[in-house]
């Protein structure tokens, strides 16, 4: 069965400072990755997704991820975190065999001024 | 476009009651998910439709939790006999042809059963 972990419940990171939110995946197959954004009392928001081709995916927002197929992951990236990115992120693996969108827990980031 | 519409926004109800949950898709998606959000459990997807066929129930948790889809721009979750245990927050989403590429979700149902 296909799935993804974040290992980080919550990242701390300081505003202007790069930031990484990690996420490992666990697929047979080519896998179909995606990264969402929850902000307070609102929806998912989808940022992007790697489908095949260049292992550098650029999102909204400023961020970006790279995918590393030794490595099985996929972490989220962003060069200057600003306040506003502070919110619940979730990576995702599509499951080929049921066409499901299959979550990670989510990581809380916390970017302070 | 006004995005996926869920109302209501929250729900307060009592032990027993029924309780259901609306969503308005995306005009011209022809998939739709019912997911469920706790801080224990996470996200969970419950129940998804495409053209307004229920595909997969496998995550509705039990005979209590039922879902339809009477047409395109329209889809209900209902819980009867509502539970404590219930209480989550719910969100629709949908997505076009060509399935789980892009989900949008609403802004979700807060549902506190007392």
């Amino acid at each position: 069965a296909q799935s993804v972990a974040q290992p980080e419940d919550q990242v701390n990171v300081a505003e202007g400072n790069p930031l990484t939110v990690k996420c490992t995946y666990s697929v047979s197959g080519n896998p179909y990755l995606f990264w969402y954004v929850q902000y307070p009392n609102r929806g998912l928001q989808f940022l992007l997704k790697y489908i095949t081709g260049d292992n550098l995916v650029k999102g909204s927002y400023g961020f970006e991820a790279e995918f590393n197929k030794s490595q099985t992951s996929f972490h989220l990236k962003k060069p200057s975190a600003l306040v506003s990115d502070s919110a619940l992120y979730f990576c995702a693996v599509r499951d080929i065999e049921t066409d499901k969108l299959i979550f990670g827990t989510g990581t809380r980031l916390q970017v302070f001024p | 476009d006004a995005g996926v519409i869920q109302s209501p926004r929250h729900e307060v109800t009592e032990m027993g009651q029924e309780v259901t949950l609306r969503c308005k898709p995306i005009s011209g998606h022809d998939y739709l998910f019912w997911y469920r959000q706790t801080m224990m459990r996470g996200l969970e997807l419950l129940i998804y439709f495409n053209n307004n066929v229920p595909i997969d129930d496998s995550g509705m948790p039990e005979d209590r939790f039922s879902a339809k889809m009477p047409n395109a721009s329209f889809s209900t979750l209902k819980i009867q006999p509502s539970e404590p245990r219930d209480s989550a927050v719910y969100f629709c989403a949908s997505t076009g042809t060509g399935g789980m590429k892009k989900l949008f979700f609403g802004s979700g149902t807060q549902l506190s059963v007392l």
